[in-house]
């Protein structure tokens, strides 16, 4: 079974400076997506950004990248400039690429509390 | 319509009570997800349709749980006889095919009492 760790519970990080989210995740699969969602009080999931285990290259959206080392099963999300809007639950989830006539469901980790400083 | 939107938003049920909670995707997704979401946790997979059939629900925690999708479009899960552990947050989401990417509702808090 896939399982997804997020080591840090909660992480703050002063407004305008760079903070580094931390996600592990195991599976035997070869062929698999990488997911990091925003969850804002909401509750709403926002996918900020994905990326396909195939892909060498690291995915970024704007001010948000990632570091996806897939040998270490590593998966970090980096946020720069931070932003007060930026403050939200993040989670680390996994899907796999092909399941035949599977569910594709998502596998998330416990998620880290993100708070922005001003 | 412009995202999946469910209903209600929160719902305090007494122990023992049955509670449905609804679902409506996005206008011509054919993939819907149920998540739970216990507190301070991440949303655990309750189970999947496409279009009206149910293809997968491993995840449903007991037989007192229970999902349906007749028309393929709005879905709504059943819980029965609810206890104090199924107190969540239950979120929906849908895709527009399989491995397409989900967009989510906002959720249902449950509260049971």
């Amino acid at each position: 079974a896939q399982t997804v760790t997020q080591s840090q519970p909660e992480m703050s990080v002063q407004e305008a400076e760079t903070v580094t989210l931390s996600c592990t995740y195991d599976t035997s699969e070869s062929d698999y997506y990488l997911f990091w969602y925003k969850q804002p009080p909401s509750r709403q999931m926002i996918l900020v950004i994905r990326q396909e285990a195939y892909k060498q290259q690291n995915a970024t959206e704007n001010r948000f990248s990632v570091n996806f080392q897939k040998a270490a099963k590593s998966f970090s999300l980096k946020i720069s400039d931070s932003q007060l809007g930026d403050a939200a639950m993040y989670f680390c989830a996994y899907r796999i690429a092909y399941s035949g006539a599977g569910s594709y469901q998502l596998t998330f980790g416990k998620g880290t509390k993100l708070s922005v400083i001003p | 319509g412009a995202g999946v939107s469910q209903s209600p938003r929160y719902k305090v049920a007494k122990r023992g009570q049955d509670v449905a909670l609804r679902c409506d995707p996005i206008s011509g997704h054919v993939s819907l997800f149920w998540y739970q979401q216990a507190l301070g946790q991440g949303p655990e997979f309750l189970t999947y349709f496409q279009n009206e059939a149910q293809l997968d629900k491993s995840g449903l925690p007991s037989d007192r749980f229970f999902a349906e999708r007749p028309e393929g479009s709005v879905s709504t899960l059943k819980i029965q006889r609810t206890q104090q552990e199924d107190s969540a947050v239950y979120l929906c989401a849908s895709s527009y095919a399989q491995g397409t990417e989900a967009f989510f509702g906002q959720g249902t808090r449950l509260t049971v009492v």
